[in-house]
């Protein structure tokens, strides 16, 4: 079965300072890997996804994100975070054939500070 | 393009009372899921259609629970009877599934926060 970690509950930046969100995962192969942001009351936003190629990907709102397979992990990078990257960000691995079925892990709450 | 719509935002139910959700997908997606996101938590999956039948069912709750996607469009949630523990958000989500093993991302609705008192 697979299944993510997101180590990190809580994180505080300052503003203008870099970020890095870690995510490990557990699957039998090379999984589909997203990161989702989600703002109070709304849904989820697809940041980036790692489908396969590259293993650095490039996502929306300056957000970037490596997949390193001897890792199992696709840790979640900004270079200088905006008060507006305030929110939740959740890490998820979907099964290869399996319809998208995604898993997600516990999620990482971002807090700026100005 | 319109995103994938839920109504009601928001449902406020005494426990053991009926609720229903409903989600109309992005055009042209025929998976469609219903994740169920505990206050804290990441979303888990309820139930995954492609078109109008239901693929994965096996975490919906089928003694209160129950779900249809009648011509593969649009889809309801039911609870019957809601319990305390139901409380929580509930997305919708809609993909498309093109030739075997391939699939788009997951594009989520805003979701349906129910609160059983």
């Amino acid at each position: 079965a697979q299944s993510v970690t997101q180590p990190d509950i809580h994180i505080t930046v300052s503003e203008g300072a870099s970020l890095e969100l870690r995510c490990n995962y557990s699957y039998g192969a090379t999984p589909y890997l997203f990161w989702y942001v989600q703002s109070p009351g709304q849904g989820l936003q697809l940041l980036l996804k790692y489908f396969s190629g590259d293993t650095l990907v490039q996502g929306i709102k300056g957000f970037e994100a490596e997949f390193k397979r001897s890792q199992s992990s696709f840790n979640l990078r900004k270079p200088s975070v905006h008060w507006s990257d305030a929110a939740e960000y959740f890490c998820a691995v979907g099964a290869r054939g399996g319809g998208n079925k995604l898993t997600f892990g516990t999620g990482t709450q971002l807090k700026v500070e100005l | 393009e319109a995103g994938v719509v839920q109504s009601p935002r928001y449902k406020i139910i005494e426990k053991k009372q009926p609720v229903a959700f409903w989600c109309n997908p992005i055009s042209g997606h025929n998976t469609l899921y219903w994740y169920r996101q505990n206050l804290g938590q990441g979303p888990e999956l309820l139930i995954r259609y492609e078109n109008e039948e239901a693929v994965d069912d096996s975490q919906l709750p089928k003694d209160r629970f129950s779900a249809e996607r009648l011509k593969g469009v649009d889809s309801t949630l039911k609870i019957q009877p809601a319990e305390l523990g139901d409380s929580a958000v509930y997305l919708c989500a809609s993909s498309y599934r093109g030739w075997p093993g391939s699939n788009t991302e997951a594009f989520f609705g805003q979701g349906t926060r129910l609160t059983v008192v």
